[in-house]
């Protein structure tokens, strides 16, 4: 079965600490994964993907394939950081198979 | 650019009803795929159209039609309207098929079933 899994509805960190968003995906073969972002009012956006292997906005994600997961991570949260972020695989069938998102709200 | 449009922003109906939503993809790009977002969820894809010919649909019931016109905008059908199928319908286009293809999205249109 093909499935991303985000365990965390909600995460909240104070401006300034480590944010790191899980992110957990089923599939058999070499995956494509992806976050994606929808800030406040904006449509959804790309944040990175892994084939890329760069860092936005000072988030990074390395994929695990032991652990079958591609977690999202900044070393020092910033308010501007507070969206909904959407972990995604490309299926077998090219489509994106999505996880239900995880809130980051930034506390100043 | 615009990026990808997509109209109406919001639509209410009534279960039975017909809806048909549009999609403007970016110039340039071939690809539609089309996304249902139920609140709380994360997108569900519904169908990917390419060059005029469907690609890919994933698990929703033949309720659910679309098609890709010429110039590459698209429409997404939906017969027989349930309370369920109200939703944000989210509309994305990429250059081609090749897995490195980045897929932009829409702003959704807003489907509310009465």
């Amino acid at each position: 079965a093909q499935r991303v899994t985000q365990p965390e509805k909600l995460l909240s960190v104070f401006k300034g600490a480590p944010v790191e968003l899980k992110c957990n995906y089923s599939y058999s073969g070499s995956p494509e994964l992806f976050w994606y972002v929808q800030y406040s009012r904006q449509r959804l956006q790309l944040l990175l993907r892994h084939i890329s292997r760069e860092s936005i906005k000072g988030f990074t994600a390395d994929l695990n394939k032991g652990e079958t997961s591609f977690h999202l991570k900044k070393p020092f949260a910033q308010e501007e950081d507070s969206a909904m972020y959407y972990c995604a695989l490309r299926g077998s069938n090219y489509q994106l198979i999505w996880g239900a998102g995880t809130k980051l709200i930034i506390k100043p | 650019d615009a990026g990808v449009t997509q109209s109406p922003t919001h639509l209410i109906k009534t279960r039975g009803q017909h809806v048909t939503l549009r999609c403007s993809p970016i110039s340039g790009h071939k690809s539609v795929s089309w996304y249902q977002q139920v609140l709380g969820q994360g997108p569900q894809f519904i169908f990917q159209y390419y060059e005029k010919e469907e690609r890919g649909r994933g698990n929703f019931p033949d309720r659910f039609s679309a098609r890709q016109f010429p110039n590459y905008s698209s429409e997404l059908n939906v017969n027989a309207l349930l309370l369920g199928d109200s939703a944000l319908y989210l509309c994305a286009s990429s250059l081609g098929q090749l897995r490195t293809d980045t897929q932009y999205f829409g702003p959704g249109t807003r489907l509310t079933v009465l």
